[in-house]
């Protein structure tokens, strides 16, 4: 498809494992964002990667949470010993980077840990 | 950090009535503001964007006004139909340089238009 695709769309799993989201942007996005969005607010941003480095992780809760996009294109957002507490939608976002700002978003992966 | 206040938290028209939505942010070097629409099970959608070089900007039925002075801006719906009915983000950055894409949104507003 032409936009961005997220998987699962759907993680159910308790407390304490380890679960990972995946983000294929748009072809030709080298801007790259994941953001969390609780029931009820706005998204908040995690990590934003230019190409395969990330650029800023400011974003990211604590050192459970990790992303990596090894090849510049597909990124996994990768959470370790998962708490209550992490339950969210997880929204991906790609751009052209640059000034031209227009974010693209997916629809999410909603998160549920028991 | 950046911190971004919007009201109201949800908003009731009548069909062909005007919506306004109110954004405040905090961190004078912004200078980016987009408003999103999400509607349910999706992800946020732009719908229109303003730059600090300009006050006002216009798409059609919608429009942004922007004061710097005073660090608030704001989005205008005329004519509203049933299909605007959805959440609305304002987000501001000043990320610049690389890139306008880390946002800080605002809590969001519940726009019910009835037929």
């Amino acid at each position: 498809g032409a936009g961005v695709s997220q998987t699962p769309s759907n993680k159910v799993t308790e407390k304490g494992k380890y679960v990972e989201l995946r983000c294929d942007p748009i072809s030709g996005h080298t801007a790259l964002y994941w953001y969390r969005q609780s029931l009820g607010q706005g998204p908040e941003f995690l990590i934003y990667f230019q190409g395969t480095g990330a650029a800023d992780d400011s974003g990211l809760p604590n050192d459970r949470f990790f992303a990596v996009r090894p090849e510049g294109s597909v990124s996994t957002l990768k959470i370790q010993r998962t708490e209550r507490g992490d339950s969210a939608v997880y929204l991906c976002a790609s751009s052209l980077g640059g000034p031209t700002g227009e974010l693209f978003f997916g629809e999410g992966s909603r998160l549920t840990v028991l | 950090g950046e911190n971004v206040e919007q009201h109201p938290s949800t908003l009731s028209v009548q069909e062909g009535d005007s919506a306004v939505i109110k954004c405040t942010y905090s961190d004078s070097a912004s200078n980016y503001f987009p408003w999103y629409k999400q509607e349910l099970g999706k992800g946020p959608q732009l719908i229109i964007d303003i730059r600090s070089n300009v006050g006002e900007k216009k798409d059609q039925r919608i429009a942004v006004t922007l004061n710097k002075t005073a660090k608030h801006f704001s989005l205008h719906i005329t004519e509203t139909q049933p299909e605007d009915s959805a959440v609305y983000f304002c987000a501001a950055s000043s990320a610049g340089g690389t890139s306008y894409g880390k946002l800080t949104f605002g809590q969001g507003t519940i726009l019910t238009v009835h037929p």
